[in-house]
């Protein structure tokens, strides 16, 4: 059983579209977040949610737009892509206080 | 503000031989740190943590990691490396008032050759 699991793993679309990926998690955490993972490999936080309620809201452009229907699912919604949102995006989940679980990636290639 | 440096970028080692990987943090309370795994094309795996108490901690795949205050360094250590632990590791620590804002290292790529 896959703990943190998101959807779609590859996203290859063109600029000005909007996508969505999903995260589910299955670990009955509280908190999920959303990282980015740039071209250098580099992470960085973008959002978390605790319980439905956004958290943490790093610098990142209103173009992006976390959802989260209830605590197990969190997705991210970009509008208007641009080349620069080409990144591998990570969701993780994890309790207050305890390690976070990550899921397995979303590559976003935008052309 | 916290900070976590990793100060290799790229490390090659023998099949068999030693690894250890260097970590240093900038923070002004106790740390939490953590050790992760990226092997190719996945996503990011646990491999230890470190919270309080005994400094040197063990974690999966027979990596251990010493926390030594005196220097701010978490490296991690393991004493015999196999083909598989080629992969993309990172240190990472987050603050408690705003807990899993991780603040990740640069990472370290590692590469065994036979």
């Amino acid at each position: 059983d896959t703990a943190v699991s998101q959807t779609p793993k590859y996203l290859v679309t063109q600029m000005g579209n909007d996508k969505s990926i999903k995260c589910e998690q299955n670990l009955g955490h509280d908190t999920m977040y959303w990282y980015k993972q740039d071209s250098k490999k580099f992470l960085k936080i973008m959002f978390s949610y605790n319980n439905k309620e956004l958290i943490i809201n790093e610098t990142v452009p209103n173009r992006f737009s976390p959802k989260s229907p209830d605590k197990a699912h969190l997705n991210l919604h970009i509008n208007s892509l641009e080349l620069g949102d080409s990144a591998v995006y990570f969701c993780a989940s994890s309790r207050q206080g305890s390690p976070l679980h990550f899921g397995n990636g979303t590559r976003l290639t935008v052309t | 503000a916290q900070s976590v440096t990793q100060p290799d970028i790229h490390i090659t080692v023998s099949e068999g031989a030693s690894l250890e990987l260097r970590c240093n943090y900038s923070y002004g309370a106790t740390p939490y740190l953590f050790w992760y795994v990226q092997s190719p094309g996945q996503g990011l795996q646990l491999l230890l943590k470190y919270f309080s108490g005994d400094t040197l901690v063990q974690g999966i795949k027979g990596f251990e990691a010493e926390f030594k205050r005196s220097q701010s360094s978490f490296n991690l250590r393991k004493p015999s490396v196999h083909w598989s632990d080629a992969a993309e590791y990172f240190c990472a620590s987050t603050p408690t008032d705003s807990w899993g804002k991780l603040q990740f290292g640069a990472g370290t790529q590692v590469v065994v050759t036979p």
